[in-house]
């Protein structure tokens, strides 16, 4: 079965600065999700990564996927108290329902 | 657009009682899962429904009981509830099966209490 392992387990950054937070998978990544979490709150989508040397971004929120090293990094420039939260990368298995396996999860702490 | 909707969103029940969570989902989207959140095991799949009237098993099934006798609603259901069944369950629901731009959409949760 297919295990993802992010690093670190957790974060405490100051604001304003950038963070990375890397996803690795003991198996080929046909897909990878990334999520944030607030405590008691459900996942919220942030993007999907499907290729190799895929690069997205959203807001100061940049995530890559390297295929070959089967990894994804998340990268949050300039880090501000509403990035706080825990992000969980999903791995999309290699069949056609869609089913993902999740990391332990990062949790970010911001300090104004 | 209510999107994807879990009740209860708390519940405390006793050891042996059968609970019930609902999952509603408003996008007519054809698969659905259910998801457990425990700390130090992360969110592992419990069952998944790739249509109406088709489940099946996923990582951690044991205990738990799936219907899915119309598209938009996926109830779980815990027969003879444990205290190992405390967790927080997420519902999701996603439109293809394909990984192919597959956006998986969750609920917010609901939290459960096994006394």
């Amino acid at each position: 079965s297919q295990e993802l392992e992010q690093s670190p387990q957790s974060l405490i950054v100051q604001e304003g600065k950038n963070l990375t937070i890397n996803c690795t998978s003991s198996k080929t990544l046909y897909g990878l999700y990334w999520y944030k979490q607030k405590y008691g709150e459900g996942l919220i989508f942030l993007m999907m990564l499907q290729k190799g040397g895929e690069e997205k971004s959203h807001e100061k929120i940049t995530a890559k996927l390297d295929e070959k090293k089967q990894q994804s990094s998340l990268h949050i420039t300039a880090s501000q108290p509403s990035h706080a939260g825990i992000y969980l990368c999903g791995a999309a298995g290699g069949t056609s329902y869609g089913k993902l396996t999740f990391g332990q999860g990062t949790i970010l702490t911001v300090h104004p | 657009d209510a999107g994807i909707t879990q009740s209860p969103r708390y519940k405390i029940t006793e050891t042996g009682r059968q609970v019930t969570l609902m999952c509603h989902q408003t996008w007519s989207h054809s698969y659905m899962f259910w998801y457990r959140q425990d700390l130090g095991h992360g969110l592992r799949l419990i069952y998944y429904s790739a249509a109406a009237d088709i489940t099946d098993k996923g990582e951690v099934p044991d205990g738990y009981v799936v219907s899915r006798s119309k598209t938009e609603n996926f109830p779980l259901t815990l027969e003879s509830a444990t205290r190992s069944q405390t967790s927080v369950y997420f519902c999701a629901s996603s439109s293809q099966g394909s990984v192919s731009g597959n956006t998986i959409y969750f609920g917010e949760g609901s939290w459960l209490t096994v006394v």
